[in-house]
């Protein structure tokens, strides 16, 4: 257990309105992502970040931005909701095993946010 | 880049009979590779790992992973499958070798009929 909690679990939103997720963990983990999981999709990177105050688009990034002002908090904000931001929402960490001379990370995951968009 | 192919989308087998799921990866290096499994609303956890030591992978619940250079290959097998591996399962690579960002497969729904 790599100690990440998601908030809220569930939400229902309108069209149109802001909506904040969060991500929390309590071990100090430098690399946090934002995914999306949705059916045929399988899971898609919306934004990572690499410390605080650091982060980068992933491949589906357009209508949310993220913000990380503290370590052990992710947050990612869909501006304006829309329909199709409807899915399932994973935030992750990432654990470097050192190996050799490189490196590999295997991630944690949240329990996810289901959101729906209306 | 490194990709990684799961060749089924759904695997269906009946409980205490052998379990395989299929993946294939492309890399120009000898990478790490991961799977993971889902259970019904949870989320993703790592079922085993291999990074470069032995080629025969084993993980939790009775899961391992024989990595295939010559196939490029990394197949998922368990000997006998429980009502409980009902679950997606998720093959995963690194996108640049050593890097941080990962880049999972599409997903084996795996059913297990009693």
């Amino acid at each position: 257990d790599a100690g990440i909690t998601q908030s809220p679990r569930h939400k229902v939103t309108e069209t149109g309105t802001p909506v904040t997720l969060r991500c929390h963990q309590t071990e100090n983990h430098r690399y946090m992502y934002w995914y999306r999981q949705d059916p045929g999709h399988g899971l898609r990177l919306i934004h990572y970040s690499y410390g605080v105050k650091d982060t980068d688009k992933g491949e589906v990034s357009d209508g949310y931005s993220v913000s990380r002002s503290k370590t052990e908090d992710f947050l990612l904000t869909l501006e304006s909701a829309t329909s199709s931001q409807t899915s399932v929402y994973f935030c992750a960490i990432s654990e470097l095993l050192t190996l050799g001379t490189s490196g590999a990370y295997e991630q944690y995951f949240g329990p996810g946010t289901r959101l729906t968009v209306t | 880049a490194q990709s990684v192919t799961q060749l089924d989308s759904h695997v269906s087998v009946s409980e205490g009979t052998p379990v395989l799921l299929r993946c294939n990866y492309s890399s120009s290096y000898s990478p790490s590779l991961f799977w993971y499994v889902q259970h019904p609303n949870k989320g993703l956890q790592l079922l085993l790992k291999y990074t470069s030591a032995a080629t025969l992978v084993k993980g939790i619940n009775g899961f391992e992973a024989e990595f295939k250079k010559s196939e490029t290959s990394f197949h998922l097998t368990k000997p006998s499958a429980h009502m409980s591996d009902a679950a997606e399962y998720f093959c995963a690579i690194p996108a640049v070798p050593g890097g941080f960002k990962t880049i999972f497969g599409a997903g084996t729904r795996l059913f297990v009929k009693a």
